[in-house]
């Protein structure tokens, strides 16, 4: 598959798990984002990184861990989540945005975390 | 941070009419404003953005215009057809920058 892919697609966990998401681009791109989009809410920005170093963190809980060991590959791993963590998880990619530029992100399909 | 809001938040519009989403913003050093379609169950996607040394863009059906004094820009998309029914989110950033703040989207709905 070509673009942005993400594995599971689906998920339901209870609150003791730990458990990862993975996402891939294939685009070549050297900039990879988490989002969480829940219901009747702004896609919330979770995590950034430019060259597989993490350039943004937005106030996210340490439940959520990230880790990109190379710039085609992210992943979010999850620990302890709380029912209210349930939502669609999108993985983006796009240009790195440190030299300036207005890059467009391309969406992977998500994944539906849901936490019992 | 930047605060981008959305309205409406739900549309209703006549196959063939014309549709209008709304978005302010309240940072002044904001200068990108990308648009995203987001189908039924599928991811979302670009389709217009805008920079801020420019007022209006066009792309066929759809048009997107920026009032940098009022820091409000919007969608605007005519003869619409049952294919443009999908959740719309804007957004604005600073450009260079990653971080893409959206909107909490409209679900525009074309009746046939």
């Amino acid at each position: 598959e070509t673009g942005v892919t993400q594995t599971p697609r689906h998920l339901v966990m209870g609150m003791t798990n730990k458990k990862s998401l993975k996402c891939e681009q294939h685009l070549g791109h050297n900039a990879m984002y988490w989002y969480k989009q829940s219901a009747k809410k702004p896609l919330e920005l979770m995590f950034v990184y430019n060259f597989k170093e993490q350039t943004e963190n937005n106030s996210v809980p340490s439940r959520f861990s990230p880790e990109c060991p190379n710039s085609s590959h992210l992943f979010l791993h999850l620990h302890t989540l709380q029912p209210e963590d349930s939502a669609l998880y999108l993985c983006a990619s796009s240009q790195d945005g440190l030299a300036g530029g207005y890059n467009e992100q391309f969406f992977g399909p998500g994944t539906r975390l849901t936490v019992l | 941070g930047e605060n981008v809001e959305q309205h409406p938040s739900t549309l209703s519009v006549q196959e063939g009419d014309s549709a209008v989403i709304k978005c302010t913003y309240s940072d002044s050093a904001s200068n990108y404003f990308p648009w995203y379609k987001q189908e039924l169950g599928k991811r979302p996607q670009l389709i217009i953005d805008i920079r801020s040394n420019v007022g209006e863009k066009k792309d066929q059906r759809i048009a997107v215009t920026l009032n940098k004094t009022a820091k409000h820009f919007s969608l605007h998309i005519t003869e619409t057809q049952p294919e443009d029914s999908a959740v719309y989110f804007c957004a604005a950033s600073k450009g260079g920058a990653n971080n893409l703040f959206f909107g909490t989207g409209t679900r525009l709905t074309v009746i046939p």
